[in-house]
């Protein structure tokens, strides 16, 4: 059981570059999340999915995209790589109801130089 | 729209000492969630509270949960080195908005 496993787990871009981030769960989870976190700033939610085919905006939703098209995967895009979004990107997935956490990948670490 | 913070966001403490971390959110949630983290590492879950007047225990951690004062607490007991690393808070929304917002987390130092 693999359980959440987030593709690429290091990552160099150049400013202008796109790249898409992949989450991959294997928990049939309902719901799926993408953060980035910095220094300070804890976890900020940056777009989040309640279902297959469904995203809303999370609290720094701004020069990303998202897309759900299988309740499994969940793909975070950056159409043109800035230096602020040098980060750790941080995927989770979780039942909608239930006593059991939401699940975390092991982070993806992109530099935008 | 959702607020969480913790305090404190510093915690430095002596081997076996008590202290307690403080989780206040602003709005109706439908449960919540402590986490650990080590450097480099993803976030561990520690517990999942649901309902007003939740605690829960495991080893020398102990969480609690007040709903109507929308305040959870983190207790350590007699905290051990192997204790630091930072924790987190995190409160999913009720209502049909399911978001889950983290605090900004609490970096807990054990000394010997």
């Amino acid at each position: 059981n693999a359980g959440v496993t987030q593709t690429p787990k290091f990552r160099v871009l150049k400013t202008g570059q796109s790249m898409t981030l992949l989450c991959a769960q294997d928990m049939n989870h309902e719901y799926m999340y993408w953060y980035r976190q910095d220094p300070g700033m804890g976890l900020r939610l940056i777009h989040y999915s309640v279902g297959e085919g469904t995203t809303a905006k999370g609290e720094v939703p701004d020069g990303y995209n998202v897309s759900r098209l299988k309740k499994q995967n969940f793909l975070l895009g950056l159409e043109s790589a800035a230096p602020s979004q040098t980060s750790v990107y941080f995927c989770a997935s979780s039942y909608a109801t239930g006593h059991t956490e939401a699940f975390f990948g092991q982070g993806t670490r992109l530099t935008v130089v | 729209e959702l607020k969480v913070e913790q305090n404190p966001l510093f915690l430095s403490m002596q081997e076996g000492k008590n202290y307690t971390i403080y989780c206040n959110y602003s709005t109706t949630s439908d449960r919540l969630y402590w986490y650990r983290q080590d450097p480099g590492k993803s976030l561990e879950s520690l517990f999942v509270l649901l309902s007003n007047g939740a605690v829960k225990q495991e080893g020398r951690l102990m969480a609690s949960l007040d709903t109507k004062a929308r305040l959870s607490t983190l207790h350590i007991t007699a905290a051990v080195h192997d204790l630091s690393a930072t924790y987190f808070c995190a409160v999913r929304s009720g209502g049909s908005n399911y978001k889950l917002t983290f605090g900004k987390g609490t970096l807990l130092t054990v000394n010997p």
